[in-house]
């Protein structure tokens, strides 16, 4: 059965570095997610992209996010320069059409440090 | 803000069904109602959707009431790998909102 895939599965970093975060959605779906969950919290959209555009974001995904579709897999989140609070779970999620059932990654934990 | 309302623990004995409530009072017309699993840390595994009628598929069925204002998670045959948290969530937008969940402890 078809799965999202999400590497690394933990990264730790200094606080001010760079991350980017790799999915690989299922192949014949075109609309990716990302979302977060903070340790002991909900789980919290952040972005949704779809013909390699952002179609939708919360206010969490301010300027030091950003999202793309390097190649014909990948679905990358980048994070410029990250602070303490984004230590969190990160989640990859894709679907078929916009109001069909998204399937998630196994996520990406990120602890800055 | 979430737009449902679950209980935020059940228990359920290995073997037995088991039931898991959703309130949903404001839901409209077009909305589906969707039920995750979030085991331990892992990704949310999806389970069932609906939009009116009662759903069934391999992992569990689904009981909407007539007037869409409630629902009910049913997962027959409970098992230990069962155990997580349970969310059900209202769906007006292509994300979704999460909201606490139910924690289902499944106990031998």
């Amino acid at each position: 059965e078809p799965e999202v895939t999400q590497t690394p599965s933990h990264q730790v970093t200094q606080m001010g570095q760079e991350v980017i975060l790799r999915c690989v959605p299922i192949s014949n779906h075109l609309y990716f997610y990302w979302y977060r969950q903070i340790l002991g919290q909900k789980v919290e959209f952040l972005v949704s992209f779809y013909n390699n555009e952002i179609s939708e974001k919360s206010e969490i995904f301010d300027d030091q996010f950003s999202v793309e579709r390097p190649d014909g897999s990948n679905f990358t989140l980048k994070i410029r320069s990250t602070k303490l609070e984004d230590s969190a779970m990160y989640f990859c999620a894709s679907s078929v059409d916009r109001q069909e059932t998204q399937y998630f990654g196994p996520g990406t934990r990120l602890l800055v440090l | 803000d979430a737009k449902t309302t679950q209980p935020p623990s059940m228990d359920c004995a290995e073997g037995r069904a088991a039931n898991l409530p959703c309130n949903h009072s404001t839901i409209s017309g077009n909305e589906y109602v969707y039920w995750y699993r979030q085991i331990h840390s892992q990704g949310p595994q999806y389970i069932i959707h609906g939009l009116k009628n009662n759903e069934t598929n391999e992992m569990a069925s689904l009981i909407i009431t007539e007037d869409r204002k409630s629902s009910t998670l049913i997962l027959p045959h409970a098992t230990l790998r069962d155990t997580a948290v349970y969310y059900c969530i209202v769906r007006f937008t292509d994300k979704l909102i999460f909201g606490t969940g139910t924690r289902l402890q499944v106990f031998p």
